[in-house]
């Protein structure tokens, strides 16, 4: 049974950076999308972008272009969402999520992680 | 880029009514359109993908239809366990992509 597991909660000043890990367990990592998506309070579900390890290069939504950084570490099987120049309207939830199919980008995030909450604050 | 719109907002039904959720897309989408289904201090569950397929381990009370430009999610006789807010959410071949709708608040009533 597949699981992902995500890092701690974290409270950041508005101009920092934050990055988020996603660790996986019980299956396999590198053919399988992660993606990231985001809720921030009172507010709908927003994809930040995704990677296939095997294949390292990332893709990202318009609307972080330049902001994010997704990678991944295969020897550990975690990926990672970097976000920079953090402000009060980043405050969210964060998710990482694995693609139902191996080697694809289809939007079938059939296995989540518990989520981090990040909180941009002065 | 494609945006999708959900409606209604919000659906106030009572338990063992049926309820049936829509999601319009601004252009016709490929085959990759999913409905999920998210509760408070919960992560999403992925219900529907390609649009008419069941997730593993979803009840057959659930179900997907629609093409092209219109989607539906239908849940055949709700269930207390079943509200909460659903989303349509597709994903584009070029440039790769995903977009959610706004979602879809389902109350009791």
């Amino acid at each position: 049974q597949v699981q992902l597991v995500q890092s701690g909660a974290e409270v950041k000043k508005p101009g920092s950076s934050v990055k988020v890990s996603c660790k996986a367990s019980g299956g396999t990592f590198s053919s399988y999308g992660l993606n990231w998506v985001r809720q921030a309070p009172g507010q709908g579900l927003e994809w930040m972008g995704g990677i296939i390890p095997m294949f390292g290069s990332p893709n990202y939504a318009q609307n972080f272009q330049g902001r994010v950084t997704i990678t991944a570490d295969e020897s550990t099987s975690t990926a990672y969402m970097d976000l920079t120049s953090l402000t009060s309207g980043d405050t969210a939830i964060y998710f990482c999520a694995r693609e139902f199919r191996q080697l694809a980008l289809t939007g079938a995030f059939d296995i989540w992680g518990q989520g981090t909450m990040v909180i941009v604050s002065s | 880029e494609i945006v999708l719109t959900q409606s209604p907002a919000t659906l106030s039904l009572s338990p063992g009514e049926r309820a049936t959720l829509s999601c319009r897309a601004s252009q016709s989408v490929n085959s990759y359109l999913a409905w999920f289904q998210h509760k408070p201090g919960q992560a999403p569950r992925l219900l529907i993908y390609d649009a008419s397929k069941r997730a593993t381990g979803i009840p057959a009370r659930f179900s997907g239809s629609g093409s092209g430009t219109d989607f539906t999610l239908t849940i055949s006789s709700l269930e207390p366990e079943d509200f909460a807010v659903y989303y349509c959410q597709q994903c584009n071949n070029w440039p790769p992509g995903v977009t959610f709708g706004q979602g879809t608040r389902l109350e009791i009533k």
